[in-house]
């Protein structure tokens, strides 16, 4: 089955740095790859995704990046602000017809005054 | 449109006593899948289901634990005689039918403590 690593799992930055998080899968048939950030005692929200016909996609401060030659892809926040503190979670499926995730086991993100 | 809704957020069971997790999936959503976090650790799936039918329990535990989508109400989760290792945060999500099947949102879940 598939298995997605995710590094680093903690990652303590200035506000307004950038911070990127990593992953990678090791099932070449998974085509859709989510990012979740959730928050102490609250829910996973979904804040970005890609699919494999695609090598890049932003949303304002959020970027996601896709290698699927290397099997690779990355979550990119810039600027990033307190508020942004939160574990993210990345995963990966196959999405054939349906959806089973395999996620990631997180990085905390500290992002300090 | 409510999100997905759980119920109870809380729950305490002693050990050997029955716990019941339902889930409602957000109006339109026909997908419901439940995963469990551990403390500190990733989601885990668990159960894939569609109304009336289980298409995925792979992730389960062969024993104690069942998963129902019924035609009318919630989803349930059943842990039959929890024992400690059972507590943890679970939680659902549900996806729409078509396109968007893959886009899983997920409920505030249900954190299991066992005593």
């Amino acid at each position: 089955g598939e298995n997605v690593e995710q590094h680093p799992s903690t990652l303590s930055v200035q506000e307004g740095d950038s911070a990127v998080i990593k992953c990678t899968y090791s099932d070449s048939a998974s085509n859709y790859f989510p990012w979740y950030k959730q928050e102490l005692g609250k829910r996973p929200q979904l804040i970005i995704d890609i699919r494999s016909n695609v090598g890049e996609k932003k949303d304002q401060r959020i970027a996601v990046t896709l290698n699927k030659t290397a099997k690779h892809f990355s979550l990119h926040i810039t600027e990033t602000q307190p508020e942004d503190s939160a574990v993210y979670f990345c995963a990966a499926s196959i999405g054939t017809g349906y959806s089973t995730l395999t996620f990631g086991k997180g990085t905390m993100l500290l992002v300090s005054p | 449109n409510a999100g997905v809704m759980q119920n109870p957020r809380h729950l305490v069971r002693r050990r050997g006593q029955e716990a019941r997790l339902r889930c409602s999936p957000m109006k339109g959503h026909s997908h419901v899948y439940w995963y469990r976090q551990l403390p500190e650790e990733g989601l885990k799936f668990m159960v894939y289901l569609q109304k009336e039918n289980i298409i995925d329990e792979s992730g389960m535990p062969k024993e104690r634990f069942s998963a129902e989508f019924p035609k009318e109400g919630p989803s349930i989760l059943r842990i039959q005689q929890v024992v400690r290792g059972d507590s943890a945060a679970y939680f659902c999500a549900s996806s729409p039918p078509g396109l968007a099947v893959d886009e899983q949102y997920f409920g505030p879940g249900t954190r299991l403590t066992v005593t």
